[in-house]
């Protein structure tokens, strides 16, 4: 129940195009849903969050779509550059503690 | 640069030896979290304090793991016995319980090899 799954584990994209990644959730009381970016060989930063009593929020070129009775919520990535190459984790908090799904290694090519 | 800070970077142990990280968080934050993260998956919760106090423990963190935030500021977590299985990416992450929330910041992490 504190599982949250991600998908899809890798992405190649050409540059310009939307990148959509896709998490799934169970645990009801999870109240917080972050997308983190990170580079080899550093920590993952927060990009965007959401919380359940919205359905969308964008930020930049960044979009997070939530939907809450699917307990489903996507990143997507508008006019990917290859500077977005990354890998992304979706998380899951509650009570401030988060959980992390597995990851999606994004490529974008030029 | 005021974010989180972790040392050292890199640690190679043998087998059985004992280690010890450190981690500094951002100087107004009251949590601190710990998490471990191992090659192509998310990271995983270890534990975490607010200010002092160690508020939760995950079942990953065996008796050979230890960590302590003495005064509220600074943390260590201490690996005893190292074991092959012990070599991950160690993170510290922390936050502003009333102000960043479930924000968490995280460092550059502790990479541990165990041989």
């Amino acid at each position: 129940q504190q599982q949250v799954k991600q998908s899809p584990q890798s992405l190649i994209v050409q540059k310009g195009g939307i990148p959509i990644i896709n998490c799934a959730y169970e645990n009801t009381a999870f109240d917080y849903f972050p997308w983190y970016q990170q580079f080899p060989g550093k920590g993952p930063a927060l990009l965007i969050a959401i919380r359940p009593d919205v359905s969308e929020k964008k930020e930049g070129r960044f979009t997070i779509s939530f939907n809450k009775s699917a307990k489903q919520f996507s990143l997507h990535i508008m006019d990917s550059q290859p500077g977005d190459s990354a890998t992304y984790f979706c998380a899951a908090a509650s009570l401030g503690k988060l959980i992390f799904g597995q990851g999606t290694e994004l490529s974008v090519k030029p | 640069d005021t974010g989180v800070s972790q040392d050292p970077r890199h640690k190679i142990t043998k087998r059985g030896q004992n280690v010890t990280f450190r981690c500094d968080p951002i100087s107004e934050h009251n949590r601190l979290y710990w998490y471990r993260q191992t090659l192509g998956q998310g990271p995983e919760f270890l534990t975490y304090f607010q200010n002092e106090a160690q508020l939760e423990k995950s079942r990953l963190l065996s008796d050979r793991f230890s960590a302590e935030r003495p005064k509220g500021s600074f943390s260590t977590l201490e690996i005893q016995r190292t074991e092959q299985g012990d070599s991950a990416m160690y993170l510290c992450a922390s936050s502003l319980v009333g102000g960043t929330g479930e924000k968490l910041f995280f460092g550059s992490g502790t990479q541990l090899s165990v041989l």
